[in-house]
């Protein structure tokens, strides 16, 4: 199965964006990228998703490198909100889901 | 709606009782997971039912046995647990890609 790897922990200052990365180098194809944020004490909340081309919502962008090897989750302007473990997921085409190791980000005010 | 419900909350049991998880979903999505999430890692994908059928275990301990009852509901029943099951166990539901997740039961083994 391919993995993900994650820094454990970033920090970023309140207004500034942020850039977390995740490595992705055994994707298969068809493999979907997810990000995925947990607060404590809720279930995780679906952040963005991408197969090959950068993708744009309300919530962040989603940079995929061309060979697919890495993504980086962009939050544009970090808010005290955003402080939560981020986690980098690969969706295969029959449902299986494999959760990367997350990264706790931390926000400065 | 595009809630996931689970029930119980918090559920305390010992070795040898048979208890029962709930996840419900009215959102009409095809496939339903439950994972199970220790303190400070992250979710691990435990079985995954698509249009009512099991399409994935991951080789998960006979003790947790699934249930999809319709497309709306999801059981996970349990029996003879050991202390290290204890954990956080998360239900999702999804139709394509996008996964809904409930907010979990905090399952404790005596």
């Amino acid at each position: 199965d391919a993995k993900t790897t994650q820094p454990n922990s970033m920090e970023s200052n309140e207004e500034e964006p942020v850039h977390l990365p995740c490595n992705h180098s055994t994707i298969s194809g068809t493999d979907y990228i997810h990000w995925y944020r947990q607060l404590p004490s809720q279930g995780p909340e679906y952040v963005i998703h991408g197969l090959t081309s950068n993708v744009n919502n309300r919530m962040a962008s989603l940079a995929i490198a061309e060979d697919r090897k890495s993504s980086t989750l962009i939050l544009h302007r970090a808010t005290l909100r955003d402080a939560a473990v981020y986690y980098c997921i690969l969706k295969t085409s029959y449902d299986k889901v494999i959760f990367g190791p997350g990264t706790s980000l931390s926000v400065i005010p | 709606d595009t809630e996931v419900t689970q029930t119980p909350k918090h559920l305390v049991m010992g070795m040898t009782n048979k208890k029962s998880l709930k996840c419900e979903q009215h959102m009409g999505h095809r496939a339903m997971y439950w994972y199970k999430q220790k303190a400070k890692k992250p979710p691990e994908l435990m079985f995954v039912y698509s249009y009512e059928k099991l399409s994935i275990n991951e080789s998960v301990p006979s003790r947790f046995s699934p249930e999809c009852p319709n497309s709306s509901l999801l059981n996970l029943h349990l029996h003879a647990l050991q202390p290290e099951d204890s954990a956080l166990y998360l239900c999702a539901s999804s139709q394509y890609r996008e996964q809904f997740f409930g907010p979990g039961t905090r399952l404790t083994v005596l």
